[in-house]
């Protein structure tokens, strides 16, 4: 059973450029949520996907959008790239999180490491 | 806001000593609460979870943390570390922010042998 996979690995980018990072959750799940992992600091929530809508959204800027398919994969696209940008963005999945009420574990994809120069 | 504070950055420990690591949280309502675990090259994973109930809840590897209401906290604990855990530690919580985990910055375990 594939885990949480992410792509690509790592990508370098340029201010102002605009990038799209992939997500394939574990089999079984239907959630996505997506996270920023900036060099020391913990993950910090970007937003949450179910049923193709967004459910949940973190303090980020409208720069960050998203998507999710009929499968259950889902895209983090940002817009107008700065290096404050420049992070690990993990994708996590888990199953009826809403239903769960936060108590459903989320299982983590090994990330996107995005530099922006 | 909610928010979660890991006090300890970098903790450095000699293989068989004890370990707690410390984590307190912001919000006083209802709260789900984890620790999850990096190991080097890896990816993030669960270690254990509280929802309710034994404030004593056990994870994987010999780990157990302590929920403690009335200082919003939840340490985490293993009696006798292995060099194996050398990790970065997360304390997490769900809750007001809905599904979201709200994650501290972190403790970083090096455990030398």
């Amino acid at each position: 059973d594939a885990g949480v996979t992410q792509s690509p690995t790592h990508l370098i980018k340029t201010r102002g450029q605009q990038v799209t990072l992939r997500c394939s959750p574990k089999s079984g799940h239907d959630t996505v949520s997506w996270y920023q992992q900036a060099l020391g600091q913990g993950p910090q929530f970007i937003f949450q996907y179910y049923e193709e809508e967004e459910r949940q959204r973190g303090n980020f800027p409208d720069r960050f959008s998203g998507h999710q398919f009929p499968n259950y994969s889902s895209e983090l696209n940002v817009n107008a790239l700065l290096l404050g940008d420049s992070a690990l963005y993990l994708c996590a999945s888990s199953w009826r999180a809403l239903a769960g009420g936060g108590r459903n574990e989320q299982f983590f994809g090994p990330g996107t490491r995005l530099t922006v120069l | 806001a909610q928010s979660v504070s890991q006090h300890n950055h970098h903790v450095i420990l000699s293989e068989a000593a004890s370990l707690e690591l410390g984590c307190n949280y912001s919000y006083g309502g209802t709260v789900n609460l984890f620790w999850y675990v990096q190991y080097p090259g890896q990816h993030l994973q669960l270690l254990l979870k509280y929802f309710s109930g034994d404030p004593l809840v056990k994870g994987i590897k010999g780990f157990e943390a302590e929920f403690i209401k009335s200082k919003f906290s939840f340490n985490l604990r293993k009696p006798s570390v292995q060099w194996s855990d050398t990790a970065e530690y997360f304390c997490a919580v769900t809750g007001q922010a809905g599904t979201a985990l709200i994650f501290g910055k972190g403790t970083t375990l090096s455990v030398s042998s």
